[in-house]
């Protein structure tokens, strides 16, 4: 069955630190892949997402994923972290693109703190 | 700029009861959804709704579950005999095409 894993439940990085969140999916054929973070009382907001093309896509708020292939992995980098990171980070893959489908796979999440 | 609104914010219902959550998606989006997530577990998807239809659904969408769209501007998920493992978090989205889905804030159902 197709899955996505995100190995940290937790992560704590230094404000000013570089950051990376794991991510790891399962599936026969690549995906469409995305990063969503939320914080608090909010919803789920787009970081970025991955469809083809270049394999480093850049997204909003200074993040970066890079989708590869042979370790089916999409991780999601930052190379300085500021304090308003700190958040709920979601990995997620949508199988069925095309017609009106799109329904998102999401991994259980990676809760980011940022020590000042 | 625009955002996806969900009310009420909390709900606590009993046992057996339904539930109606609403959903206020961005105005000029075309394609809706409704996920949720129990607490401690992943984001799971409920349903897909376009041109007024169902377009998919997961096997979690049981006969329990329906979705409407009133009025044109209001997505609701109704839940006609609430279970305890209903309990979670209902997260409504709506996108504008396919690949962009932007999420409510929630609405955390609690059944007692």
């Amino acid at each position: 069955a197709q899955s996505v894993t995100q190995p940290d439940i937790h992560i704590t990085v230094s404000e000013g630190a570089s950051l990376e969140l794991r991510c790891n999916y399962s599936y026969g054929a690549t995906p469409y892949l995305f990063w969503y973070v939320q914080s608090p009382g909010q919803g789920l907001q787009l970081l970025l997402k991955y469809f083809s093309g270049d394999t480093l896509v850049q997204g909003i708020k200074g993040f970066e994923a890079e989708f590869k292939r042979s370790q089916s992995s999409f991780n999601l980098r930052k190379p300085s972290v500021h304090w308003s990171d700190a958040a709920e980070y979601f990995c997620a893959v949508a199988l069925n693109y095309g017609g009106s489908q799109g329904n998102l796979i999401f991994g259980k999440g990676t809760k980011l703190s940022v020590k000042p | 700029e625009p955002e996806v609104t969900q009310t009420p914010s909390h709900q606590v219902t009993q046992m057996g009861q339904e539930v109606i959550l609403r959903c206020v998606p961005i105005s000029n989006h075309l394609y809706f959804y409704w996920y949720r997530q129990i607490l401690g577990q992943k984001v799971e998807f409920l349903v897909s709704f376009y041109n007024n239809e169902i377009s998919e659904k997961s096997e979690i969408f049981d006969d329990q579950f329906s979705v409407e769209r009133p009025d044109g501007s209001n997505f609701t998920l109704k839940i006609r005999s609430t279970k305890l493992e209903d309990s979670a978090m209902y997260f409504c989205a709506s996108g504008r095409v396919e690949d962009e889905q932007y999420f409510g804030p929630g609405t955390r159902l609690t059944v007692t």
